[in-house]
């Protein structure tokens, strides 16, 4: 079984430009949650789609925005970007979505520099 | 605001010895998870203890969880190089896992 990927892995980008990040779960989960990694917040949730429904959202500002397609690929994006976007961006899925007694299985990150 | 909170922050130790790393969280959970992460790339999960579990065992890991004490601890025994990395626990709670700042974990061969 083919694990989460995620295009671009590396992208480099310059402030108030916008990125698209796209993941593509295993196959047979519905659910797609997305993260922010910065050494200095940690991992930070940014939402979760499920059956192409957002399902839940974290604290962030409204220039993170994602969708989820019927095959469940997942993109998620950044407007206007900031320096501080830089990060590497995870995203995670599973059967059933957060909050179901199952795991999440990771992608291996879009690594976003902002210039 | 991070939900699960690892201590301690940082682990060196020699290889075939033990590593203990603890987790505590504020809010009622559903679950708590272990993650595993190399170097920069995605998360591995390691392992899941549901709320009304105390003790769960993979392999050589060991998880405890103390609800009352809002605790949870996760034991690597017989370290091996290959277990350097960054340990996370994460707390699913409110339909949403909440991370915390992760353990680094480095293995002396």
């Amino acid at each position: 079984k083919a694990g989460v990927t995620q295009t671009p892995r590396y992208l480099i980008k310059t402030r108030g430009q916008q990125v698209t990040l796209s993941c593509s779960p295993i196959s047979g989960h519905r659910s797609v949650s997305w993260y922010q990694q910065t050494p200095g917040q940690g991992l930070q949730f940014l939402f979760e789609y499920f059956s192409e429904t957002q399902r839940n959202k974290g604290n962030f500002p409204g220039r993170f925005s994602g969708r989820q397609f019927s095959n469940s690929r997942s993109e998620m994006n950044v407007s206007t970007l900031e320096l501080g976007d830089s990060a590497l961006y995870l995203c995670a899925s599973s059967r059933m979505g957060q909050g179901s007694d199952n795991e999440q299985f990771f992608g291996p990150g879009t690594r976003l520099t902002v210039l | 605001s991070q939900q699960g909170e690892e201590d301690p922050q940082a682990l060196s130790i020699q290889e075939g010895e033990n590593a203990t790393m603890n987790c505590s969280y504020k809010t009622s959970i559903n679950n708590l998870q272990w993650y595993r992460q190399n170097s920069g790339r995605g998360l591995v999960h390691l392992i899941l203890i549901r709320s009304n579990e105390r003790e769960k065992h993979s392999g050589r890991l060991r998880v405890t969880l103390d609800t009352s004490k809002k605790s949870s601890s996760l034991l690597i025994t017989a370290s091996r190089a290959a277990d350097t990395a960054s340990y996370f626990c994460a707390t699913d709670g409110n339909n949403r896992l909440a991370f915390g700042k992760g353990n680094q974990v480095v293995v002396i061969p």
